[in-house]
């Protein structure tokens, strides 16, 4: 079965500073997506960052960028010049497809909290 | 806002009573999907649908549980005889076949 796991319930950061999020998964497929989702508080769940799995390439969305591992099955979030309004939770997903179906799977999520 | 809508952003009702839930997903996604999330929790899927079409629906569901999607545009998640362990939020996601989903802001039930 597909599982997403995000080992650091919490995180914090210094303004302006650089911080890494740390996410792993469990797959036998060889072609997937993974996604990088935030939710501010009380806020809907906005997409961060995607990336597929076939390329190479790591993902980049201005401040935001992963560090794709495949053979390590390492997916993780850093984001650069950390400012107040990236306080929020973030969740790491898998996309899961199986006989005309899909479906996210989702870490627990990371709590990161920005310092001024 | 992604564009996705849900209605109503909040609902408290009593134990046993029935509750609807309205998506409203981006026009032009045929792919919708429903999830859970409890608090301090990532978000669990439920449901999805393609076009009008229900493709899945989880075993987290009981048969207390069900979604349709009349005519591939808005969807609607029905929960019959609520139970106190139904509280949660309950979001709406919708997508193209990027694999993108945008999430609409939920729909917050507390059962009584």
């Amino acid at each position: 079965a597909q599982t997403v796991t995000q080992s650091q319930p919490e995180m914090s950061v210094q303004e302006a500073e650089t911080v890494t999020l740390s996410c792993t998964y469990d797959t036998s497929e060889s072609d997937y997506y993974l996604f990088w989702y935030k939710q501010p508080p009380s806020r809907q769940m906005i997409l961060v960052i995607r990336q597929e799995a076939y390329k190479q390439q790591n993902a980049t969305e201005n401040r935001f960028s992963v560090n794709f591992q495949k053979a390590a099955k390492s997916f993780s979030l850093k984001i650069s010049d950390s400012q107040l309004g990236d306080a929020a939770m973030y969740f790491c997903a898998y996309r899961f497809t199986q006989g005309g179906s899909e479906k996210l799977v989702f870490g627990k999520g990371t709590k990161l909290t920005v310092n001024p | 806002d992604t564009g996705v809508s849900q209605d109503p952003r909040h609902k408290i009702t009593k134990r046993g009573q029935n509750v609807t839930f309205r998506c409203d997903p981006i026009s032009e996604h045929n792919r919708l999907y429903w999830y859970r999330q409890t608090l301090g929790q990532g978000p669990e899927f439920l449901t999805y649908f393609q076009n009008e079409a229900q493709l899945e629906k989880s075993r987290l569901l009981s048969d207390r549980f069900s979604a349709e999607r009349p005519k591939g545009s808005f969807s609607t998640l029905e929960i019959q005889r609520t139970e106190q362990g139904d509280s949660a939020m309950y979001l709406c996601a919708s997508s193209l076949a990027t694999g993108k989903q945008f999430f609409g802001p939920g729909t917050r039930l507390t059962v009584l």
